[in-house]
């Protein structure tokens, strides 16, 4: 079975200021995907970035990259110029490429604040 | 485009009483939809997966019977919560899995969520 870990809980940077979010995750399988999502106080869940693990490029999203490392199964997350409105809960997430329901594994989540 | 939208957003019922729940794509159609549970400060917890036109598969320790799901379209699916008690209070999302289209198949879009409070 697959699995994710975000092991920092919590996070607070000063706005604009550049943050990274870790995650690591477990699997056997050679090909999937990953992603992060974001859920603000409204708790609506926000696709923030998705990585084929085929694809050795980095995924980037404007201020959103991130560093993926498959051979040592690292996935996280680089906001730069941080604002106020990417305070939220960030859950990185492992989906199997193909095969079954293809579900989303989630990690336990990591709350970043943005302080002015 | 993706948007998923719930309804409710809000909900307050009684004690054994039943209450539906609606997740609906509202600009794709969705081969698979998905079901989950988010207690607070937690992670999503997935309740149970839904194909169109056929039975939802549950994940363990998750009662089939008290959360009765029905995916009748390519666009609807409803969570029906069963003689609702306090314990079932918490805030359930839906997402849905577009059909075809590299790129778009692979994604969960997610709906607004539903809060659920059981008195």
């Amino acid at each position: 079975a697959q699995t994710v870990t975000q092991s920092q809980p919590e996070m607070s940077v000063q706005e604009a200021e550049t943050v990274t979010l870790s995650c690591t995750y477990d699997t056997s399988e050679n090909n999937y995907y990953l992603f992060w999502y974001k859920q603000p106080p409204s708790r609506q869940m926000i696709l923030v970035i998705r990585q084929e693990a085929y694809k050795q490029q980095n995924a980037t999203e404007n201020r959103f990259s991130v560093n993926f490392q498959k051979a040592a199964k690292s996935f996280s997350l680089k906001i730069s110029d941080s604002q106020l409105g990417d305070t939220a809960m960030y859950f990185c997430a492992f989906m199997k490429h193909a095969g079954g329901a293809q579900k989303l594994v989630f990690g336990q989540g990591t709350r970043l604040t943005i302080n002015p | 485009g993706a948007v998923v939208s719930q309804h409710p957003s809000w909900v307050i019922c009684k004690s054994g009483t039943s209450v539906k729940i609606e997740c609906r794509s509202l600009d794709f159609q969705a081969t698979t939809m998905f079901w989950y549970r988010q207690f607070p400060k937690q992670s999503l917890m997935l309740m149970a997966t839904s194909n169109e036109g056929s039975k939802a598969t549950y994940e363990q320790g998750v009662e089939k019977d008290k959360f009765l799901i029905n995916h009748a379209s390519l666009t609807l699916s409803t969570l029906t919560v069963t003689s609702a008690h306090p314990e079932d209070s918490s805030f359930y999302i839906c997402s849905a899995r577009a059909r075809g289209g590299r790129g778009v198949s692979e994604t969960q879009y997610f709906g607004p969520g539903t809060r659920l409070l059981v008195l």
